[in-house]
């Protein structure tokens, strides 16, 4: 109930291309879905995130996409750049309450030049 | 503003030493996180603190314990290391008051226990 099943565990997409990372989560109380990058050696840093009351957020080349039916949600990275390259986490939480997170196990997404 | 700050940065320990990882955070925020982070596992909440003087047992909290100091300090503590614990920690904060709550990360400590 409380886990965050993120896929695929690594990624390797050439330059311009699309980066998809999907998650999914069982919990229909969780109200909150961030994505977190993190460069080797540092700490991870708030992305994007989005609640459930829209199907899509985009911020730059950066979008998630929704399904809140399905307990779906996937992080797309549009043109991708060698500077993309990180590990991608989503995770879920619920505003109301103690707004602690459930990660997913992360993504290792590499940009081939 | 530093942010939220950790030392060490790097230790190695002995099975059975024990240490304390310092966080510290100038955000004025009210809650603050420890979480480990293993190859394959992403990040796992150890212990938590939803404001000052509150402390709660996250997803693994077996073997450490914690005490928030003040509004800006929070640290965890390994009573008697073991090789499992060989691990990524990081601190976090963030403000409760908020709509989102984002949490703010420091760089990490990186933990050896031999």
């Amino acid at each position: 109930q409380q886990q965050v099943k993120q896929s695929p565990q690594s990624l390797i997409v050439q330059k311009g291309g699309i980066s998809i990372i999907n998650c999914a989560y069982e919990n229909t109380a969780f109200d909150y879905f961030p994505w977190y990058q993190q460069f080797p050696g540092k700490g991870p840093a708030l992305l994007i995130a989005i609640r459930p009351d829209v199907s899509e957020k985009k911020e730059g080349r950066f979008t998630i996409s929704f399904n809140k039916s399905a307990k779906q949600f996937s992080l797309h990275i549009m043109d991708s750049q060698p500077g993309d390259s990180a590990t991608y986490f989503c995770a879920a939480s619920m505003i109301e309450g103690t707004y602690k997170y459930i990660f997913g196990t992360g993504t290792r997404l590499k940009v081939l030049a | 503003n530093a942010g939220v700050t950790q030392t060490p940065k790097f230790q190695v320990l002995k099975t059975g030493q024990s240490m304390t990882l310092q966080c510290a955070q100038d955000m004025n925020h009210n809650s603050m996180y420890w979480y480990r982070q293993d190859p394959g596992m992403g990040l796992r909440l150890i212990y938590y603190s939803a404001s000052e003087g509150t402390t709660d047992k996250g997803e693994v909290p077996n073997g450490y314990n914690v005490s928030r100091l003040n509004k800006r300090e929070f640290s965890l503590r390994l009573e008697s290391a073991a090789p499992s614990q060989t691990s990524v920690y990081f601190c976090a904060s963030s403000d409760t008051a908020g709509p989102y709550n984002e949490q703010f990360f420091g760089p990490g400590t990186r933990l050896t226990v031999l």
